[in-house]
């Protein structure tokens, strides 16, 4: 079992539509978890971290659930903009990728 | 915000030549940085930990000898890859935290895309 594991998808929504994508990943015993977007060809950018039970920010929302180990991202109203790769994160003595859910939200 | 620094952003060589990628935090001082390499549709995969002032310390499968790793200040990290060849053509990206332990936010150089022809 790979250590962080995500959809792929592509997610193809429209504008305004709510989207959310699961991280699954493997070691129980880890504290802390980052979403990254990453957009085509650019270095990857913190969206948002997770320590404790989820985090919003806006239109974006993560939940961490420690029982079935995974973390969630939910993205309300939708923006052209928010199309990218999102990375889920993990952090334990090293820090674990997923290859990423790519969104693209079409007008 | 924190802010690093990759340079080159792309370089194109000739096969058995080599190459060295900088990777420098402009703002603050980072006691660790990460090297990574990504390959299309694929998660970055982390190579080696830089430490300033000792040995990387390579991930199983990496060549320490062929990715050699240079951390001789706490604001700048280097990469060279040495015999280039075809295969090693990836995105290559460091990072560096703000902070000790696990707890610091990871930003990242803006990535370095090596062709070797």
């Amino acid at each position: 079992r790979k250590e962080v594991e995500q959809d792929p998808g592509p997610f193809n929504v429209p504008e305004g539509a709510t989207v959310a994508f699961n991280c699954t990943y493997s070691n129980s015993a880890s504290q802390s978890f980052f979403w990254y977007r990453q957009d085509c060809r650019k270095e990857p950018k913190l969206l948002m971290s997770v320590y404790s039970s989820g985090n919003e920010d806006g239109r974006f929302t993560a939940q961490l659930n420690r029982a079935s180990q995974y973390i969630s991202l939910l993205i309300r109203d939708s923006k052209l903009s928010d199309s990218a790769t999102y990375l889920c994160v993990v952090n334990d003595y090293k820090l674990s990728f997923g290859a990423g859910t790519t969104v693209t939200v079409r007008a | 915000g924190a802010v690093v620094s990759q340079h080159p952003s792309r370089v194109i060589c000739k096969s058995g030549t080599s190459v060295k990628i900088e990777c420098r935090s402009l703002d603050f001082q980072a006691t660790t940085m990460f090297w990574y390499r990504q390959f299309p549709k694929q998660s970055l995969m982390l190579m080696a930990t830089s430490n300033e002032g000792s040995k990387a310390t390579y991930e199983q499968g990496v060549e320490k000898d062929k990715f050699l790793i240079n951390h001789a200040s706490l604001t700048l990290s280097t990469l060279t890859v040495t015999s280039a060849h075809p295969e090693d053509s990836s995105f290559y990206i460091c990072s560096a935290r703000t902070s000790g332990g696990f707890t610091g936010e990871l930003f990242f150089g803006e990535g370095s895309r090596l062709t070797v022809l």
